[in-house]
Parts: structure tokens; C-alpha cells; sequence
């Protein structure tokens, strides 16, 4: 049984560019998050979705934006980026909302120059 | 949304018992406490939750007093490999939707 899988593993984009993250939950999940992790922090709530639907959003500007499909798995979108969206994204997944049993992803190296 | 409170770092030698103890003081009465591990460069792992008193699984334990404003997460004779950062939650629910709200966490070296 696969676990949430990410892709891609790194990316290395200019500022100003734009970038899509890929996200398969693991089996069963219906729901999937996204965190941002900067270095030596922890990882930061970015957006929950659950039946296509965004339901809950962390403090993060409109640049982050996602999307959810009907197989459940799940892309996040950043437009015009910064230097400071360098950052490990995670992409984690449950079953139903409320479930703070989250498996995680080995995560996407972001890194903006 | 109840705030937690961990050491930020801890030493301890293989084959000694590590206990981590993690202080949540404005709980909610429906929050969970959850602890997940995270190695460099990986994705958190979810080790242990919990509500009150002792859960126990096959990776540790953890102890919730009455009150529920700490906890401690006890690891039984650590290796080598269990040298990660620790971080301890409190469950964040907000209608059915749930955010984890991760703080710094405790970084655990364990050496011979």
C-alpha cells in the first residue's frame, strides 16, 4: 500500500515564476493538507481540502491556492514567487475531516532563486 | 487555540529511557494531544495520541495527568535512530475541519 506520495521531490524556480506541487493521498484518505516547513521550523498549515472543497486555510496569501480532485488527490498552486517561499511543502492525508492521525510525504524542495 | 510548550533540544545515550515532557495549559476539552517524529528532510511520522491518562503502542507511551495540561512522551530504550525532532500537538479542530498546529519541537540527539 503506497503512502502519500509527492512530485516532484525538488524544483528549483526563478522569482516571479509560478509552480504547481502534486499530492496522492495515501489509500482510503479522503482528505489532504498542505504544510509549508522552512528550515529549522516547524511545518506551517497552509490549506485543508476535503470533497473538493477548501475548508480550512492557514495564515498565507493568495499566491497559495489548490485544488482537489475527484481520486482525492490534491495540487498546490504558489504564483509570483518569492525568495522566501523556499521551503520543504508536505502534502499529508487522513480519513474524514476532524482526524489528527495525519500521514505525511516525503515533501518537495522548493527552491526559489 | 492552546499553545504548546517543549524543550527545544535533549541529549541521551542508546538504550536509556527518553521522556519528553510537553506543556499544553489552555486545552480545550475536545482537543487531542498527538506527538509526531521527523527526521531531516522527511516528512512527519505520527508516533502517539491521546486524551488522558497512558496510551501506550509499540513505539511509546504517553502520560496525560488529570488535568491534561502537560503530557510527556516516553520513549523505552532510544537507538541511534531515534535521533529526530519531536513535536507535540494539540489538536486543533475548528467544526469538523482540523488543522496541526506544529510548534519548534524538541530535537533528540542520541549518541553511544
Amino acid at each position: 500500500d503506497a503512502g502519500v506520495t509527492q512530485s516532484p521531490t525538488h524544483l528549483i524556480k526563478t522569482r516571479g515564476q509560478q509552480v504547481t506541487l502534486r499530492c496522492s493521498p495515501k489509500s482510503g484518505h479522503d482528505t489532504v493538507s498542505w504544510y509549508q516547513q522552512a528550515l529549522g521550523q516547524g511545518p506551517q498549515f497552509i490549506f485543508q481540502y476535503y470533497e473538493e472543497e477548501e475548508r480550512q486555510r492557514g495564515n498565507f496569501p493568495d499566491r497559495f491556492s489548490g485544488h482537489q480532485f475527484p481520486n482525492y488527490s490534491s495540487e498546490l498552486n504558489v504564483n509570483a514567487l518569492l525568495l522566501g517561499d523556499s521551503a520543504l511543502y508536505l502534502c499529508a492525508s487522513s480519513f474524514e475531516l476532524g482526524n489528527t492521525e495525519a500521514f505525511f510525504g516525503q515533501g518537495t524542495r522548493l527552491t526559489v532563486v | 487555540l492552546a499553545k504548546t510548550t517543549q524543550p527545544i533540544s535533549m541529549d541521551s545515550y542508546e538504550g536509556q529511557e527518553v521522556n519528553i515532557t510537553c506543556s499544553h495549559n489552555n486545552i480545550a476539552t475536545n482537543d487531542y494531544i498527538t506527538w509526531y517524529q521527523q527526521f531531516p528532510s522527511q516528512g512527519p511520522r505520527f508516533i502517539i495520541q491521546g486524551y488522558k491518562t497512558k496510551v501506550t503502542n509499540e513505539v511509546a507511551s504517553l502520560f496525560i495527568p488529570a488535568d491534561r495540561k502537560s503530557s510527556t512522551l516516553s520513549l523505552p530504550r532510544v537507538s541511534l535512530s531515534d535521533t529526530a525532532v519531536y513535536y507535540c500537538l494539540v489538536g486543533d479542530r475548528t467544526g469538523t475541519a482540523s488543522k496541526l498546529t506544529f510548534g519548534t519541537g524538541t530535537r533528540l540527539q542520541v549518541t553511544l
